[in-house]
């Protein structure tokens, strides 16, 4: 089966400029998470989605950073104004888990793509 | 809140070394424990995952043991090959409330034949 889909895999941009990333997550996984990877340190979840609906984005910084999952399926994230401290590598990760199935197991692994490299300038 | 703790890197081992990378966590209730793995170049891998205490996870000769009374979930490997350099995130996952990965800061692997 198809992985994760990610474009691009690289951008560099200047400060307070705008970017877009793009993903589309294993076919059927109603999960979709996009996580920020800086460099030297552990991915780190920005925003969750359940379907077409946020599950959790606590941690994402929504007076640059906004992200939406259109139709349930594939998802965009965006930063606008870009600063300094947002390089870093942006996953993208699905998992099959849905509300309503039972038990975890198999349902809840993630699965990642390769990830958009973004260079802030 | 959640958090992992590895030890940090980079780990340098010959070929066939033994292999053991240090993870401990912090969490509430009865995690799920992983470990992931990436390749140079790639993204995550899902290296293997255990779901309860006294679960041993195993894949491709890596296996790593769910300790509840030490919470630890430490990464093991008996004899390592240059193919194995890569860097090994430890992650857990809590049964309640938010299902995201919380990760530990990463560990880096280089084996030299």
């Amino acid at each position: 089966e198809a992985g994760v889909a990610q474009s691009p895999r690289y951008k560099i941009i200047e400060k307070r400029q705008s970017v877009a990333f793009w993903c589309n997550p294993i076919s059927g996984h109603a999960t979709l998470y996009w996580y920020q990877q800086i460099l030297g340190q552990g991915p780190k979840l920005l925003i969750q989605f359940q379907n077409n609906g946020v599950v959790d984005d606590s941690q994402l910084p929504k007076d640059r950073f906004s992200a939406e999952r259109l139709k349930g399926v594939d998802s965009t994230l965006k930063i606008q104004p870009a600063k300094l401290e947002d390089s870093a590598v942006y996953l993208c990760a699905s998992s099959l888990f849905a509300p309503g199935l039972a038990g975890g197991g198999a349902k809840n692994i993630q699965y990642f793509g390769a990830g958009t490299r973004l260079s802030v300038l | 809140g959640d958090s992992v703790t590895q030890m940090e890197g980079p780990v340098t081992l010959s070929e066939e070394a033994f292999l053991t990378i240090n993870c401990t966590y912090t969490a509430t209730g009865y995690p799920s424990l992983f470990w992931y793995v990436q390749y140079p170049g790639e993204g995550l891998q899902l290296l293997l995952k255990a779901t309860k205490a006294d679960d041993k996870g195993s894949n491709k000769g890596f296996e790593a043991t769910y300790r509840k009374e030490t919470t630890s979930f430490h990464l093991e490997k008996g004899s390592v090959q240059v193919s194995d350099s890569a860097v090994y995130f430890c992650a857990l996952k809590g049964n309640t409330g938010r299902r995201a990965l919380t990760f530990g800061s990463g560990t880096r692997l280089q084996v030299q034949p």
